[in-house]
Formats: structure tokens, C-alpha cells, sequence
């Protein structure tokens, strides 16, 4: 049972270059969200999913794009990287309800 | 504005005594608490929730409480171990339709052998 599951688990990138982030997972949660997380400060929302087709932005949605084609999938996309969006990059999905949300191992991203 | 803290970055306590880590929170809408455990190079893992209707839940070695007149809870591990050193984050929710979680900044937790 793998869960929660992030593709690529590190990538550097040039400013200007774009790149999506995959998170799959196994557990037929309705609900999927990306987080970042930098140095001293907790985890962010960007944008999150309450089911399949559905998105809405979250805390700090600028720079970034989501879909939700499939249950199992949220991708998230930098059509434009910046050296602001360096971070760890998690995502996490839960069931419905008063439910904890379950994470991936992240995504280290360097842009430079 | 920062509607979770956690006020103190990091804690050191000695193997076997109580470990207290603190949160404190300003928007009166949460009605769900959870605390994280998080260790380097992984991803956040849920430890133990409290919903709003209680001021206790307990689970194994870890309690939290909720006291929502000062707005603030707490988690207590009992008796500390040193594999429970690691970043520790409260996180709050003000709606299950969403289940959006606003996360303290972390308190970093070192038992001591």
C-alpha cells in the first residue's frame, strides 16, 4: 500500500522553464491538496481538490496551476519557474469528514 | 496574519520525562486540531486530532488538549523517547467541506538519551 506518492522527488530547473508535479494516490480519497513548506515556517496551502474536476486555490496560489482529471492524480504546474517558488513541495489527500490528511515524502524543487 | 503559532522553535527534554509542546490560534472558526510529526527528508505524519467538542483525547503516549477560551492547545508525550525527537506541527481546520489546514511554524523537539 504506497498511499500517497510524489514524482519527481528532486528537480533544479532554470528561471523561466516550466515543470509539473505529479502526486498519486492509492487510497480513493476524495480530497487532494499541495502544500510548500520553506525554512521556519509551516506548510502552505496552494491549491486543493475536493473531488475529480474540481480545484480551488488555497493560501499562495500565484505562480501555480492544478489539475484533477483522475480520483487518483493532482498535478501541479509552474508554467514560468521563479526562484521565489524554490521550496519542498508536499501534497496530501484525506476522506470526507473530520479525517486527517495523509502526505507524500515531498518534492525538493531549486530554481536558478 | 499568522493565525497559528507556535511560539517556541525547538524543545530539549531527557529521555523518560514529559515533552509539552505548545499552540496557540486566533480564528474562533476552527473546530478540528491535529498535531505532525515530521522527520527530515519525509513527509509530515499524523500523530493524534482533537475536535472542538472536546478539551482531551488521548492516544497511547500522546494527549493533546484544547482549551478554547485561551485558544490554545497542547500536546504532551509521555514518556518521551528519542526516536519522538523530530519537527513537531500543529494544524487547524474550520471546515470538514474542505479540510484546508492552516499549520502552525513548527517546534523542533530533541529527546536527549
Amino acid at each position: 500500500n504506497a498511499g500517497v506518492t510524489q514524482t519527481p522527488k528532486f528537480r533544479v530547473l532554470k528561471t523561466g522553464q516550466s515543470m509539473t508535479l505529479l502526486c498519486a494516490q492509492d487510497m480513493n480519497h476524495e480530497y487532494m491538496y499541495w502544500y510548500r513548506q520553506d525554512p521556519g515556517m509551516g506548510l502552505r496551502l496552494i491549491h486543493y481538490s475536493v473531488g475529480e474536476g474540481t480545484t480551488a486555490k488555497g493560501e499562495v496560489p500565484d505562480g501555480y496551476n492544478v489539475s484533477r482529471l483522475k480520483k487518483q492524480n493532482f498535478l501541479l504546474g509552474l508554467e514560468s519557474a521563479a526562484p521565489s517558488q524554490t521550496s519542498v513541495y508536499f501534497c496530501a489527500s484525506r476522506r470526507q469528514g473530520y479525517q486527517p490528511q495523509h502526505f507524500g515524502d515531498g518534492t525538493r524543487l531549486s530554481i536558478l | 496574519d499568522q493565525q497559528v503559532k507556535q511560539n517556541s522553535p525547538s524543545l530539549s527534554v531527557q529521555e523518560g520525562r514529559i515533552s509539552i509542546l505548545n499552540c496557540d490560534y486566533t480564528n474562533s472558526m476552527f473546530d478540528y486540531f491535529l498535531w505532525y510529526k515530521k522527520y527530515p527528508a519525509e513527509g509530515p505524519t499524523f500523530l493524534i486530532s482533537i475536535s472542538s467538542i472536546k478539551d482531551k483525547n488521548e492516544d497511547g503516549r500522546f494527549t493533546v488538549f484544547l482549551n478554547k477560551s485561551a485558544k490554545h492547545l497542547s500536546l504532551h508525550i509521555v514518556p518521551s523517547q528519542p526516536g519522538d525527537s523530530a519537527v513537531y506541527f500543529c494544524a487547524a481546520s474550520a471546515s470538514s467541506n474542505t479540510g484546508k489546514l492552516i499549520f502552525g511554524q513548527g517546534t523542533t523537539l530533541q529527546v536527549k538519551p
